[in-house]
């Protein structure tokens, strides 16, 4: 089946230790997002890549990276993990068409905690 | 920019129709996106709105009004899975998300 695979489900890291989540996405979708969720809030798009083109948020702290070194594989690096890091990592793609058949298809999500 | 209202929290009972309002105000409007989180799972689509009116399908509707930039999302015979969070969201491509409405379904 077609879907968009986030590893891993689950990431243990110490703070200021560098860290990287990875997206994968059979849909051969144009667009591929990441988002930061933490609990309770609405999900905050950190950037997102129009195929190559890479568009940062301007609220995006600069500790946060991201590479698409192809079309399925998109990875989000988190440089100096701090406290307020420790969030829910969503990626998702979708076409870069817009309108009804544009919906956004999520990952499973990685959660990443910070020690 | 966008900025989107909905309630907190609902409660209601298996079998009760719970309506969901959403509030919007934005600087452009392209579409408007319904989507239900589980706890600790990844959003997943339910409906789309473009043009004034409702939208239905199945048990979930999804009505939409851009004059005064109000939607609502329908949930009709309601069952236990559909305890969740219902995230309204604003754009097309690119999205902004509403907090989230939890819905809380009892027996």
């Amino acid at each position: 089946d077609a879907m968009v695979i986030q590893n891993p489900r689950y990431q243990v890291t110490q703070f200021g230790k560098p860290v990287t989540l990875s997206c994968s996405q059979t849909l051969n979708h144009n667009v591929m997002y990441w988002y930061q969720q933490k609990s309770s809030q609405a999900p905050k798009l950190l950037f997102h890549y129009y195929d190559k083109d890479f568009n940062n948020e301007a609220d995006t702290p600069d500790n946060f990276q991201s590479r698409r070194p192809n079309t399925s594989f998109c990875f989000l690096d988190i440089r100096s993990p701090g406290l307020g890091d420790a969030a829910m990592y969503l990626c998702a793609t979708s076409s870069g068409a817009g309108g009804p058949t544009d919906t956004q298809y999520f990952g499973p999500g990685t959660r990443l905690t910070v020690l | 920019g966008q900025n989107i209202d909905q309630p907190t929290e609902m409660t209601a009972t298996e079998g009760a129709i719970v309506q969901i309002n959403c509030t919007y105000q934005t600087s452009g409007f392209n579409g408007l996106f319904w989507y239900q989180q589980h706890a600790g799972e990844a959003p997943t689509f339910l409906s789309y709105n473009v043009l004034d009116g409702l939208e239905e399908k199945g048990r979930f509707s999804s009505f939409l009004s851009r004059s005064k930039g109000y939607s609502y999302l329908l949930l009709k015979e309601l069952q236990m899975k559909d305890s969740a969070s219902y995230l309204c969201a604003v754009g097309d491509y690119k999205l902004s998300f509403g907090a989230g409405t939890t819905v809380t379904v009892r027996a």
